[in-house]
């Protein structure tokens, strides 16, 4: 079972690079997140979806966009990166928003602005 | 907004000893859930327990457990009979059961950090 799966795993950027870090999931999930985890400050929440074709602002949007043109797969995308993004980026999925429905989350992926 | 606070940066417990690690959280709502992930070195995220604030009976997993105290807006894992396997980060986290902006959105403590010994 593949779950939640991110792509790339680790990514070394130089400053003012972009790229996009890609999450799929394949339970039929309606919504889908994106989380930044900073040492000493949990997860924190970057854009989040509740269905195909819609995505939100969470607590930390700036320097990030995102899309979710299928509903399987969730973009997260810094168009110009900065060393302030250096960071571990999960993602996560669930049915809906209660509590009674998880998320479920991909094994991160490792990112280094230089 | 929801605030969650993991007061314990870092635990130690002997193999087959109880730890209890400590969370609090504000909030004015009266309907929410409360969860406990545990995140070992491989840094996966997994889901140990889940709390509904409408139910007064403190959940079970196992060898975890949680006192909710929800007056207090606490909510405590207690792991009995540590095993190696422990070892990890372990976050609190907090979701709004109302709609609306909330809905669906985590809310995160520090993190913990447990190391269980030999």
């Amino acid at each position: 079972n593949a779950g939640v799966t991110q792509t790339p795993k680790f990514r070394v950027l130089k400053t003012g690079q972009s790229m996009t870090l890609l999450c799929a999931q394949d339970m039929n999930h309606e919504y889908m997140y994106w989380y930044r985890q900073d040492p000493g400050m949990g997860l924190r929440l970057i854009h989040y979806s509740v269905g195909e074709g819609t995505t939100a602002k969470g607590e930390v949007p700036d320097g990030y966009n995102v899309s979710r043109l299928k509903k399987q797969n969730f973009l997260l995308g810094l168009e110009s990166a900065a060393p302030s993004q250096t960071s571990v980026y999960f993602c996560a999925s669930s049915y809906g928003g209660q509590g009674s429905q998880p998320q479920h989350f991909g094994d991160g992926t490792r990112l280094s602005i230089l | 907004a929801q605030t969650v606070t993991q007061s314990q940066p870092e635990m130690s417990v002997q193999e087959a000893e109880t730890v209890t690690l400590s969370c609090t959280y504000d909030t004015s709502e009266n309907n929410y859930y409360l969860f406990w992930y545990k995140q070992p070195p491989s840094r996966q995220m997994i889901l140990v327990i889940r709390q509904e604030a409408y139910k007064q009976q403190n959940a079970t997993e196992n060898r975890f457990s949680v006192n909710f105290q929800k007056a207090a807006k606490s909510f405590s894992l207690k792991i009995s009979d540590s095993q190696l396997g422990d070892t990890a980060m372990y976050f609190c986290a907090f979701l709004s059961g109302a709609g609306g902006t909330s809905y669906g959105k985590l809310t995160f403590g520090q993190g913990t950090i447990l190391t269980v010994h030999p």
